[in-house]
């Protein structure tokens, strides 16, 4: 069954502005990673933050986690044509060891 | 460095066929799994590797087998194609358990089942 689910289903913006994606899942975790997949290919690693991190960043990306509220949002900032993909959360549940991916957020970032 | 390669890209079989998609990985990683993903869906684990010798089943693992008798190859077999095993499939690897690391992902196969 689905743990994560990304909001919101697609996100249309301009280049230049910032995207915020949300994942929201059910049951406590280890960890909880973004995933990239442009289209026709597979998946691209883009950050893995753990259960007892806050926030990360990795160049415009910034990923918070609130465990609180098991929930985790994915902020690219400053949005090139080029971010134009769709955005997976994955999360490895405690007690678990593979991962389990939502349904993604499709990105549009338009010229 | 290849990384992850998947066989075929794409692939149109008949109801009751058999085939077998490739996944090899050449950066000596113990943890290797296959997904399906479908629109709507997701991506959902078929089954995983981890080690040579060692699989288990993830959350869809009805119509698939898998072996894994090196640790560069996972191989996936469908033993009589149906309609519902239409989709693409993406094979994954990392260095350890698949929870605890990125995962790497081949570019998937697309397969028809007609």
């Amino acid at each position: 069954s689905q743990q994560g689910e990304e909001d919101p289903q697609a996100l249309s913006i301009q280049e230049g502005e910032n995207a915020t994606m949300n994942c929201s899942y059910k049951t406590s975790i280890n960890n909880l990673q973004w995933y990239r997949q442009n289209s026709g290919r597979g998946l691209v690693h883009l950050i893995l933050i753990r259960s007892n991190e806050r926030e990360k960043h990795s160049g415009r990306l910034r990923v918070t986690l609130d465990t609180s509220k098991k929930s985790s949002s994915l902020l690219i900032t400053a949005s090139r044509a080029a971010d134009t993909a769709s955005y997976f959360c994955a999360t490895r549940q405690s007690g678990y060891s593979t991962l389990t991916f939502g349904k993604g957020t499709m990105l549009l970032v338009s010229p | 460095n290849a990384g992850v390669t998947q066989t075929p890209k794409f692939q149109v079989l008949k109801t009751g066929q058999s085939m077998t998609l490739q996944c090899a990985q050449d950066m000596n990683h113990e943890y290797m799994s296959w997904y399906r993903q479908d629109p709507g869906m997701g991506l959902r684990l078929i089954h995983y590797s981890v080690g040579a010798g060692i699989t288990d089943q993830g959350e869809v693992p009805n119509g698939y087998n898998v072996s894994r008798s090196t640790t560069e190859d996972f191989p996936l077999r469908l033993l009589s194609a149906a309609p519902s095993q239409t989709s693409v499939y993406f094979c994954a690897s990392s260095p350890e358990q698949g929870g605890n690391q990125p995962q790497h992902f081949g570019d998937g196969t697309r397969l028809s089942i007609l």
